[in-house]
């Protein structure tokens, strides 16, 4: 069965402290694997896709990676304004569905 | 200009009601999609249509029943609701199946009494 895994729940940290957030999945056949910020109240955001093992993407304070069984989302020198819930999700089984983690909520301090 | 859209944004209502929420994208998407999500804020999804057809149904009660009058509305109508109905709904759309990033709406808060 398609599975979603993200560690940590949580993930409290000072600004312009570094970290990373981790996204284990297992699906047969990989669709594609996608990263979204959700802000409260609000919709996913997208933020990126990756296709295959090594592939990575930046954007801003984010950049993700990708290997055969996890990706990571790491936050470099973070602002309070990338306090959010991170939410990783896998292209599954089928073409139509999407599997979501249940997503890693970050607060950044000032 | 809204790519995905949702009616109403809060709904409120007694259990055993009917009630619909309407969802909207003009990104001329092929794929669209019903996401519940609970107060664990877990993301599920519920429906998937493509191209008006359903494609996913996820072992949703038949309660639930999805419309997509045509590529860019796919409404969710719900009979006699419950309880557990209660929780967040998202329509998203896509460019095609799940290879592609979906971009979801502001949620409906559906709350039952």
């Amino acid at each position: 069965e398609d599975q979603v895994t993200q560690s940590p729940e949580a993930l409290r940290l000072q600004e312009g402290e570094s970290s990373s957030l981790n996204c284990s999945y297992t699906v047969s056949g990989l669709r594609g694997l996608f990263w979204y910020r959700q802000d409260p109240g609000k919709g996913p955001e997208f933020l990126f896709t990756l296709y295959s093992a090594g592939e990575e993407k930046e954007k801003e304070r984010l950049k993700a990676t990708l290997t055969k069984k996890e990706s990571f989302l790491h936050i470099t020198a973070p602002k309070p304004e990338d306090s959010a819930t991170y939410l990783c999700a896998v292209g599954g089984t089928g073409g139509f569905k999407t599997i979501f983690g249940a997503g890693t909520r970050l607060f950044v301090k000032a | 200009d809204t790519a995905v859209s949702q009616t109403p944004k809060y709904l409120v209502t007694q259990m055993g009601n009917d009630k619909s929420i309407k969802c909207e994208q003009n990104l001329g998407h092929d794929t669209m999609y019903w996401y519940k999500q609970d107060s664990k804020k877990f993301l599920k999804i519920m429906f998937s249509y493509n191209n008006k057809e359903l494609i996913i149904n996820e072992t949703v009660p038949n309660r639930f029943s999805p419309k997509s009058p045509d590529k860019a509305h796919l409404n969710l109508h719900i009979n006699s609701l419950e309880l557990g109905d209660s929780a967040v709904y998202f329509c998203a759309s896509s460019a095609g199946g799940s290879s592609y990033e979906q971009y979801f709406g502001p949620g409906t808060r559906l709350t039952v009494t």
